[in-house]
């Protein structure tokens, strides 16, 4: 069965940087995009990333562009989330998610990991 | 913020029809599929309803989606204790090239 395991996460000083990964198996990794999803304390989900299953093209919500990078290694079965420039409001929990749909990211994630926390504070 | 938006909380009874209501725009729902996810307090969301009205393998029958235009539902028939989370509708945004989110709905069992 498909499983996503993220890790990476932890408290960072804002303007720090940290690097998530997301380890994938059960799956044939390099036909599916990839999300990240995150969701801050008490709040709802917020799409963050995607990413397509060749990395050819990269998508972002307005409020990371330019501090977060997405990216993947198909020969790792991997997925990573260079987030760079923290801010306080940055703080949430990240969970990285596959796209339904085999070499498409419209349909939107079906499986999610179990998310890894970021909090960022002085 | 979302785009998206759906009512804060819905409630009701054993056994009672419930619907959530998701509105959006010709750039989202009116261009795209809509998912639907639930979320229980502390865990992963998990993928409920998908292309609008399909239900993954696993998924009660009492659940069941629809889409109009610009505007998408799940309703909740037979309403049971187990129902009770939190439940987001979702679509591809072709103005944003992002997915966005509902506000997110918060069912209630009385």
């Amino acid at each position: 069965q498909v499983q996503l395991v993220e890790s990476g996460g932890g408290v960072v000083q804002p303007g720090r940087s940290l690097r998530l990964s997301c380890a994938a198996s059960g799956l044939t990794f390099s036909n599916y995009g990839m999300h990240w999803v995150r969701q801050a304390p008490g709040k709802g989900l917020e799409w963050v990333a995607v990413i397509s299953y060749d990395g050819s093209y990269k998508y972002y919500t307005d409020s990371v562009k330019g501090r977060f990078t997405i990216s993947r290694d198909n020969s790792k079965n991997t997925l990573y989330m260079q987030m760079n420039s923290l801010r306080v409001d940055d703080t949430a929990v990240y969970y990285c998610a596959k796209a339904q749909v085999v070499q498409m990211v419209r349909k939107g994630p079906d499986y999610w990991g179990q998310g890894t926390l970021v909090t960022v504070s002085s | 913020q979302s785009v998206l938006t759906q009512p804060p909380s819905v409630s009701g009874t054993p056994g009672q029809r419930v619907t959530i209501s998701c509105s959006g725009s010709t750039s989202n729902i009116g261009s795209n599929t809509v998912n639907w996810y639930k979320q229980l307090p502390g865990t992963a969301p998990k993928l409920f309803i998908y292309s609008n009205d399909e239900r993954p393998s696993g998924v009660p029958d009492h659940f069941s989606g629809s889409k109009s235009g610009t505007s998408a539902s799940l309703a909740i028939s037979g309403l049971q204790s187990e129902d009770e989370a939190d439940y987001y509708c979702a679509a591809w945004d072709d103005s944003l090239n992002g997915y966005v989110f509902g506000t997110g709905t918060k069912v209630t069992v009385l």
